[in-house]
């Protein structure tokens, strides 16, 4: 069966900085990758969506980037915030059905 | 729009009873998910369906768990009988359309349920 990897292990960075979350996963071809924000107490939302023939897609200060032949793909804040701090959770997927990794927690210290 | 809409957002109950929760997507979304997540397992699709129909509910972790969409604007999901190991949060989504492979969804608050 499919399983997606994240990094569970928090990732606390200095504010400014560049945060860089990975998500692998194996035994699964997705057609597309969606990356959502989930803050204590609410459900998960919305950040970006990149498909399998893209290479990278940006969105303000966020970047991601999908390896079709890694299996991986890869979120970046630039210019981070304390306002970032959040579980940042990848979902590959296709036709309505993705799957979730457990997500990695985003501390950005001021 | 209010976005997804859930209830009740908090449920306790004891092992054994009957517990329904109940999710009113965004009106014009044509697909509707309900995921479980909870810290040892994440967050995992239960079942969805589309344009009302179940399409696939191999998440459904067994036969105490059922879901229903009567119609475009109501869905539950229910347990009976109740167990322990049922406590989590149970999220709802909905998304646009489900004939284009590429739709965010957008999620309900949760329920956190909680079964002594």
């Amino acid at each position: 069966s499919q399983k997606i990897e994240q990094n569970s292990e928090a990732l606390n960075i200095q504010e400014g900085k560049t945060a860089t979350l990975t998500c692998n996963y194996t035994n699964y071809s997705p057609a597309y990758l969606q990356w959502y924000r989930q803050d204590p107490g609410r459900g998960p939302v919305f950040l970006l969506l990149i498909r399998e023939n893209e290479k990278e897609k940006r969105k303000e200060r966020l970047k991601v980037t999908f390896d079709t032949t890694l299996k991986q793909s890869l979120f970046h804040i630039t210019a981070s915030q304390p306002a970032d701090s959040a579980t940042y959770l990848c979902a590959p997927g296709n036709f309505n059905k993705f799957y979730f990794g457990s997500g990695t927690k985003l501390n950005v210290k001021p | 729009d209010a976005g997804v809409i859930q209830s009740p957002r908090h449920e306790v109950t004891e092992m054994g009873q009957e517990v329904t929760l109940r999710c009113k997507p965004i009106s014009g979304h044509n697909s509707l998910f309900w995921y479980r997540q909870t810290m040892m397992r994440g967050l995992e699709l239960l079942i969805y369906f589309n344009n009302n129909v179940p399409i696939d509910d191999s998440g459904m972790p067994e036969d105490r768990f059922s879901a229903k969409m009567p119609n475009a604007s109501f869905s539950t999901l229910k347990i009976q009988p109740s167990e322990p190991r049922d406590s989590a949060v149970y999220f709802c989504a909905s998304s646009l359309d489900w004939t284009s492979s590429y739709n965010e969804q957008f999620f309900g608050p949760g329920t956190r349920l909680t079964v002594l």
